[in-house]
């Protein structure tokens, strides 16, 4: 069981340069996150899905877009990399949390990316 | 605005007990969580919370109290392992994560 797995681990990029980040989860959980975390402040949501097939803003979504793939598989692009968008990725997954459940997220080891 | 506040850094000696307090501030409350981060590395859970009350987990216990929108972690017999950032994180009324920055706890031998 690798729980919920991140590629690449490092990326440098240019400003203006694309990237995708890729997120897989072997939990069977329905939900996906991806967060960004800078120093001094909290995760904060880029987009997140619900299920196969959807997707949804969070705090944080300009600048990037996402797909998610199939149930397993949830992927973050950044189209024109910015000197902002330097910050750890990561990518987190649960199961449904509207049934009032625990419904705890589990996360991937990270993407540190850094624009140049 | 939602709002979670935390102390930035805490230093403590090993084999010590230390407390990390957590307040909120949010539209709704569905549920409170603690996760541990070393440095480097992913959040790992560490407790959840729903009801008022203490939550025991071996050297790990969590409290909160609703009406006070407060929370705390209490760590005993500190290890150096120990040595992390502790997030604390609010679920609000639309199940979102609401994140507080995180505080750094040193151990000291």
């Amino acid at each position: 069981n690798a729980g919920v797995t991140q590629t690449p681990k490092f990326q440098v990029l240019k400003t203006g340069q694309s990237m995708t980040l890729l997120c897989a989860q072997d939990m069977n959980h329905e939900y996906m996150y991806w967060y960004r975390q800078d120093p001094g402040m909290g995760l904060r949501l880029i987009h997140y899905s619900v299920g196969e097939g959807t997707t949804a803003k969070g705090e944080v979504p300009d600048g990037y877009n996402v797909s998610r793939l199939n149930k397993r598989e949830f992927s973050l692009r950044l189209e024109s990399a910015a000197p902002s968008q330097t910050s750890v990725y990561f990518c987190a997954s649960s199961d449904s949390v509207s049934g009032g459940g625990q419904d705890t997220q589990y996360f991937g080891p990270g993407t540190r990316l850094t624009v140049l | 605005g939602q709002n979670i506040d935390q102390p930035t850094e805490m230093t403590a000696t090993e084999g010590a007990i230390v407390q990390i307090n957590c307040t909120y501030q949010t539209s709704g409350f569905n549920g409170l969580f603690w996760y541990q981060q070393h440095a480097g590395e992913a959040p790992t859970f560490l407790s959840y919370n729903v009801l008022d009350g203490l939550e025991e987990k071996g050297r790990f216990s969590s409290f909160l109290s609703r009406s006070k929108g407060y929370s705390y972690l209490l760590l005993k017999e500190l290890q150096m392992k120990d040595s992390a950032s502790y997030l604390c994180a609010v679920r609000d009324s639309n199940y979102q994560l609401i994140w507080g920055a995180g505080t750094k706890l040193i151990i000291k031998p």
